[in-house]
């Protein structure tokens, strides 16, 4: 059972550059999100998905588009990226059908932009 | 800003000692969880403690909650190296799912 799976785990880029970041869930969550962490900032939201066909935005949405491809997966797109893009995106899930609900995280993508 | 804030940013103590960690927020809640993560990997959830709630016990781990301060801590009994991590806090209002994490406690045990 391995939970959340996050590709690549690695990567670096060059400013202006695309790129997607995956993202995999085997728990039958209905609810998917994207969060980025930067030192002293803890974790911000950017996009989440609350059920299979719908997303919204979260906190710092800026520059970054999603896809809910699925119920198991949830994508993160890169158009142009750019210095201040450089963190560590962490993917996550969890039931989302009631309140109270824990969330489960894969280990991050680790993104550097020059 | 709904975020939780913990205190303190940073807790140094030897094995065997207890260590408690602070989260003040300032919206009302639905929920507040505490969250686990070692270095180089993602977020684990240890606990979860709901807004009628006082107090929560999960094995070393013993989470309150005060809810009229705003405020909950996470007590970790008899610490262990590997305990060494840092320490979230995440609230939860009425959007179903979405949490609102704070920027963290780096607890380190030294053996």
């Amino acid at each position: 059972n391995a939970g959340v799976t996050q590709t690549p785990k690695f990567q670096v880029l060059k400013t202006g550059q695309s790129m997607t970041l995956q993202c995999a869930q085997d728990m039958n969550h209905n609810s998917m999100y994207w969060y980025r962490q930067d030192p002293g900032m803890g974790l911000r939201l950017i996009y989440y998905s609350a059920s299979e066909g719908t997303t919204d935005k979260g906190e710092v949405p800026n520059g970054y588009n999603v896809s809910r491809l699925n119920k198991r997966e949830f994508s993160l797109r890169l158009e142009s990226a750019a210095p201040s893009q450089t963190s560590v995106y962490f993917c996550a899930s969890s039931d989302g059908q009631a309140l109270n609900q824990p969330q489960h995280f894969g280990d991050g993508t680790r993104l550097s932009i020059l | 800003s709904q975020q939780g804030e913990e205190d303190p940013q940073a807790l140094s103590i030897q094995e065997g000692e207890n260590a408690t960690m602070n989260c003040s927020y300032k919206t009302s809640i639905n929920n507040l969880q505490w969250y686990r993560q070692n270095s180089g990997r993602g977020l684990v959830h240890l606990i979860l403690i709901r807004s009628n709630e006082r107090e929560k016990h999960s094995g070393r781990l013993r989470v309150t909650l005060d809810t009229s301060k705003k405020s909950s801590s996470l007590l970790i009994t008899a610490s262990r190296a590997a305990d060494t991590a840092s320490y979230f806090c995440a609230t939860g209002g009425s959007t179903l799912g979405r949490l609102y994490f704070g920027r963290g406690t780096q607890l380190t045990v030294w053996p």
